[in-house]
């Protein structure tokens, strides 16, 4: 397994603004992933980190309003640009340590936008 | 893409009682299919898994079921205790794109 560690674990933001979220992994990783949870519901991916390049989105995300950076295979940031109080949401990292194997969760970032 | 179902939503037992949990998946190529329990407050934590390759894989208490024909899959809690309670997903990757999609999660409830 990894040990994942999600820096703010909560914020209180003020819409209009931006949030930096960190994931920090023990390890060295192949894939990283940045999902949305908002309340009471399931959890959407809303992008893959690539090492050194331009993360994927899923349909319906966009890198404007969710940049994301990974400089190395243990360290990545999600950005949530210019809130709304409809970002409010908890943000996972998750982590795979090889190929199509098992996929963990750092703790979330629980966000609230008034 | 992949579109799993989850069912039930919610699900209440009596401490000592089995829970079951099921799944669909859409896709046949998918291959993997791990589940996750999520406890307030927390990230989704690992549990079991289980591979196409396998129709079933036990740990413990909980164990996992995969019906490839059906393209559906399923959790056993047996002797259930309060601290099963959580909210649990499943989840299925394709293949190719190493892409977790969640079924909608089930919240169990384990009384007393």
């Amino acid at each position: 397994s990894a040990v994942i560690s999600q820096k703010p674990s909560r914020d209180i933001c003020q819409r209009g603004t931006s949030l930096t979220i960190q994931c920090q992994v023990d390890s060295q990783v192949t894939m990283m992933f940045w999902y949305r949870q908002q309340p009471g519901q399931s959890l959407t991916l809303i992008a893959t980190a690539n090492q050194g390049s331009e993360a994927t989105y899923e349909s319906g995300f966009v890198i404007d309003k969710f940049p994301i950076s990974r400089p190395n295979l243990t360290f990545s940031t999600l950005t949530v640009s210019n809130m709304s109080p409809e970002d409010s949401s908890i943000y996972l990292c998750s982590v795979e340590t090889q190929l199509n194997t098992e996929a963990f969760f750092g703790q979330g970032t629980r966000l609230t936008v008034v | 893409g992949e579109n799993v179902e989850q069912h039930p939503s919610t699900l209440s037992v009596q401490e000592g009682d089995s829970a079951v949990i099921k799944c669909t998946y859409s896709d046949s190529a998918s291959n993997y299919f791990p589940w996750y329990k999520q406890e307030l407050g927390k990230g989704p934590q690992l549990i079991i898994d289980i591979r196409s390759n396998v129709g079933e894989k036990k740990d413990q208490r909980i164990a996992v079921t995969l019906n490839k024909t059906a393209k559906h899959f399923s959790l056993h809690i047996t002797e259930t205790q309060p601290e099963d309670s959580a909210v649990y997903f499943c989840a299925a990757i394709l293949a190719a794109g190493n892409k977790l999609t969640f079924g909608g999660g089930t919240r169990v409830l384990v009384k007393p």
